[in-house]
């Protein structure tokens, strides 16, 4: 199975601030990277997928990049509304795999 | 709009059986690839099975295959999970999830609310 590694688990961080979180994968994956967004009690919401590509309705303050094994989720200017769990995932192969989870405190 | 509502979960014992349900609506269900992915309490996600929209391909995580069972009725627009030899590891909310796209597998771009399996003696 392929192992997806977050950091950092966690962050403190204003509103305004730019927010870089990072995703590693034991192997290249390519650009088969998702990235979800999870409030506490709420199910997952779908926010990029193929590394870069933004999902239809999540503001463009989101962004994705990389390929092979290193991926970064970047929010240029954090919201009160993005503090929450970030989670990784890959769809490279079978099973897919999620990160750990980085949350997204209020400083 | 896409809506996904699971329903089943609940409180049972070692060694049990439940069957959970998710009931779509909002698009062509018999289309898409259809996962299930469950969170164990204040823990990450983990993926534990798909089953393909039409010719019924199914995989599982190594964790639960030979213990649950995932099936779709496609004139019901339903996904279903057998869960059976339950074990207290298995205590989690599972959540049914839609791929993004009709030939893609594992991008979960809908999700249900949850129901949650409890697993205790």
């Amino acid at each position: 199975d392929i192992q997806m590694t977050q950091s950092p688990s966690s962050l403190s961080a204003s509103v305004g601030d730019r927010v870089t979180i990072t995703c590693r994968a034991s192997q290249s994956i390519s650009t088969y990277l998702n990235w979800y967004q999870q409030k506490p009690g709420k199910a997952p919401k779908f926010l990029i997928y193929v590394a870069s590509s933004l999902q239809s309705g999540v503001p463009s303050r989101f962004s994705g990049s990389g390929s092979g094994t290193d991926f970064t989720l970047t929010i240029s200017s954090l919201q009160p509304e993005d503090f929450a769990t970030y989670y990784c995932q890959q769809s490279y192969s079978t099973p897919p795999t999620f990160g750990q989870g980085t949350k997204v405190e209020i400083k | 709009e896409v809506q996904l509502l699971e329903s089943g979960g609940g409180l049972v014992q070692p060694g049990g059986s439940l069957r959970l349900f998710c009931a779509a609506s909002g698009f062509t269900f018999s289309s898409y690839a259809m996962s299930w992915v469950r969170q164990a309490p204040g823990k990450g996600l983990e993926w534990v099975s798909a089953i393909s929209g039409s010719d019924g391909s199914t995989y599982y995580a190594d964790s639960v295959k030979g213990r649950f069972t995932i099936s779709r009725d496609n004139s019901r627009n339903t996904l279903y999970l057998q869960m059976n030899s339950l074990r207290a590891e298995d205590t989690a909310v599972y959540y049914c999830a839609k791929d993004l796209l009709s030939s893609s597998w594992y991008y979960f771009d809908c999700w249900g609310q949850g129901t949650l399996v409890t697993v205790s003696s």
